[in-house]
């Protein structure tokens, strides 16, 4: 079965770009998050949708950020315009149900982001 | 004061070494817990969920402490495999979010 999927892998662009990050969550999922994980902060919560609808996105860092997610099989995650210290890994995850509530939520490989 | 703390380590144990380190949490309404594995450059997985009975899946064993608020994992028969950074993730109640601490870093040597 197909994990969670996101794209593209690895990006390099210069500041002040745009940068959109893709991801397909695993079929029949209805939660989908996005993280974001530097090595001084660690792993940290974006935004995250259940059913397509933005639940809570206290975590998106500054209006500089935008997540959509127009239909159940994909989202995006925005960064305009783009700054050096937004490098980092962006995960996309999903989960079947409400986290926590026996529900695992499962990872994508990850976008690795370098803007310089 | 951060919700999840770990020990950041790194654990440089040998390998059939049993390696043990905990994680605790700040919000004590906290309903449920997990252990991620993260390899290098990779995406966390699930390792284990914490019971409050402690649970353990092979090699590895879970422990939640209420009272102290902070769960344990332990590794007996360390493997060069395992070598890896684990995530320690908590739920509160009525949150739909997982925190996720720093991580604890483990290095298996042979």
């Amino acid at each position: 079965d197909a994990g969670v999927i996101q794209s593209p892998r690895h990006e390099v662009t210069e500041m002040g770009q745009e940068v959109t990050l893709r991801c397909k969550p695993i079929s029949g999922h209805d939660y989908l998050f996005w993280y974001r994980q530097t090595m001084m902060r660690g792993l940290e919560l974006l935004i995250y949708f259940n059913n397509n609808v933005p639940i809570d996105d206290s975590g998106m860092p500054e209006d500089r950020f935008s997540a959509k997610m127009p239909n159940a099989s994909f989202s995006t995650l925005k960064i305009q315009p783009s700054e050096p210290r937004d490098s980092a890994v962006y995960f996309c995850a999903s989960s079947l149900g409400a986290p926590g509530n026996g529900n695992t939520i499962y990872f994508g490989e990850g976008s690795w982001l370098t803007v310089v | 004061r951060k919700e999840v703390e770990q020990d950041p380590g790194p654990f440089n144990v040998p390998e059939g070494a049993t390696v043990a380190f905990n994680c605790t949490y700040s919000n004590s309404a906290s309903q449920s817990f997990f252990w991620y594995r993260q390899d290098c450059r990779k995406e966390p997985k699930l390792l284990m969920s914490v019971y409050s009975s402690g649970n353990e899946d092979g090699r590895f064993t879970a422990q939640l402490n209420r009272a102290s608020q902070y769960i344990s994992l332990l590794i007996r028969d360390s493997k060069l495999s395992d070598s890896a950074t684990y995530l320690c993730v908590v739920n509160f109640v009525n949150d739909y979010k997982l925190s996720f601490g720093a991580g604890t870093t483990v290095t298996v040597r042979a």
